[in-house]
């Protein structure tokens, strides 16, 4: 079965505009997260939708923001970039929310840089 | 806040040596989960572990979970070059609201000849 597919895989940006990042899960995975991964801190969770619902959130500021659609797809929006926000930027999908009970599969994430 | 801490930071052998990595949870976890990220990859699912003092093998990976589920390991026997990559605990943290799956620090290994 297909895997998680992320769009687009290279971003380059310039500081104070904004981005969408798009998540297609593994089909009947209808929990998704999403997670930053930078070299100083690790892979930080950003948020995670089930069912069109967000059902949790990290602790990142309101410029990031997702939505997730009713066939489980799902969107990452981050506004006003800010240098910091150069990361590589990963979608897991999963059977259950949360837990994580029987795995996460990665996307291969998307490289956005912000200059 | 609650974390998952991991140790070392880094490690580099020589092919054919044991590795062991090292996760601390400051929370009783439910599960723990390991991944692997190779170098310019994305994190793979490697296994689960939800029973206190619960052991799985995996070839030569050995993992473990706590008798207290807040620490973990994972142990390679005689590495190879194919175990190069950055080794990440993951386990499900509640929030106040639903729990999140946080993941370690990671272990970066390095293996050469």
């Amino acid at each position: 079965k297909a895997g998680v597919t992320q769009t687009p895989r290279y971003l380059i940006k310039t500081r104070g505009q904004q981005v969408t990042l798009s998540c297609s899960p593994i089909s009947g995975h209808r929990s998704v997260s999403w997670y930053q991964q930078t070299p100083g801190q690790g892979l930080q969770f950003l948020f995670e939708y089930f069912s069109e619902t967000q059902r949790n959130k990290g602790n990142f500021p309101g410029r990031f923001s997702g939505r997730q659609f009713s066939n489980s797809r799902s969107e990452m929006n981050v506004s006003t970039l800010e240098l910091g926000d150069s990361a590589l930027y990963l979608c897991a999908s999963s059977l259950e929310i949360g837990t994580g009970s029987y795995g996460y599969t990665f996307g291969s994430g998307t490289r956005l840089t912000v200059v | 806040g609650q974390q998952v801490m991991q140790i070392p930071q880094y490690q580099h052998v020589q092919e054919g040596e044991d590795f062991t990595t090292y996760c601390n949870s400051s929370t009783t976890l439910s599960n723990i989960q390991w991944y692997k990220q190779r170098p310019g990859g994305h994190p793979v699912f490697l296994i689960q572990l939800v029973k206190s003092g619960e052991v799985k093998k995996q070839k030569r990976l050995t993992f473990q979970f706590g008798e207290a589920k807040k620490n973990s390991s994972l142990h390679i026997t005689a590495t190879q070059t194919t175990d190069v990559g950055t080794y990440f605990c993951a386990g499900p943290i509640y929030t106040g609201t639903a729990s999140k799956l946080t993941f370690g620090t990671g272990t970066r290994l390095q293996v050469t000849l």
